[in-house]
């Protein structure tokens, strides 16, 4: 089966202009997640959707971040406006179900200049 | 809020000694997942604990949770260069939350 596809691999911006990311899960995943990893540590959950509908978004920056996951299948992840602190790994997701084991993507290396 | 601690944060081995990391929790988790990270690389699911007690093996991976289902240990037999990455623990909290560990790093010395 073809694993969790995110773009672009990499992108470099400047504070404050805006970026969104991509993700595409495995088909019939219904739960998709965003992480956010910085270098050396563990993963940051951004926002958890079941289906279409979010089930935790406890930890996203609302004020900078959004995302969105439109008819259950595709995702994407929006920072406006950028700050250097966002400098990190965006990490998608995906599982059957909230029960079982995820399948990451390859990711995306966000740096802010 | 839950967490759960992993130790230790790096671990060096020379190839062919055990590796062992531990996650502990304060609350009881529901279950027990393991990851890998490569250098450069993202989490790769490897296991799934779930019953208390319960041990799992893949070939020299030893997985355990603790009777009280609050902690767990990965343990790596006669390592190899193959090995080398994070190893993250993530435990099932409420509301089907995964709560991450740091991780252990795993460093095979020259």
């Amino acid at each position: 089966e073809a694993g969790v596809a995110q773009s672009p691999r990499y992108k470099i911006i400047e504070k404050r202009q805006s970026v969104a990311f991509w993700c595409n899960p495995i088909s019939g995943h219904a739960t998709l997640y965003w992480y956010q990893q910085i270098l050396g540590q563990g993963p940051k959950l951004l926002i958890q959707f079941q289906n279409n509908g979010v089930v935790d978004d406890s930890q996203l920056p609302k004020d900078r971040f959004s995302a969105e996951r439109l008819k259950g299948v595709d995702s994407t992840l929006k920072i406006q406006p950028a700050k250097l602190e966002d400098s990190a790994v965006y990490l998608c997701a995906s599982s059957p179900a909230r029960v079982y084991g995820y399948t990451f993507g390859s990711g995306t290396r966000l740096t802010v200049v | 809020g839950q967490q759960v601690m992993q130790i230790p944060q790096y671990q060096h081995v020379q190839e062919g000694e055990d590796f062992t990391t531990y996650c502990n929790s304060s609350t009881t988790l529901s279950n027990i997942q393991w990851y890998k990270q490569r250098p450069g690389g993202h989490p790769v699911f490897l296991i799934q604990l779930v019953k208390s007690g319960e041990v799992k093996k893949q070939k020299r991976l030893t997985f355990q949770f603790g009777e009280a289902k609050k902690n767990s240990s990965l343990h790596i037999t006669a390592t190899q260069t193959t090995d080398v990455g994070t190893y993250f623990c993530a435990g099932g909290g409420s509301n089907y939350q995964l709560i991450w560990g740091a991780g252990t790093k795993l460093i095979i010395k020259p």
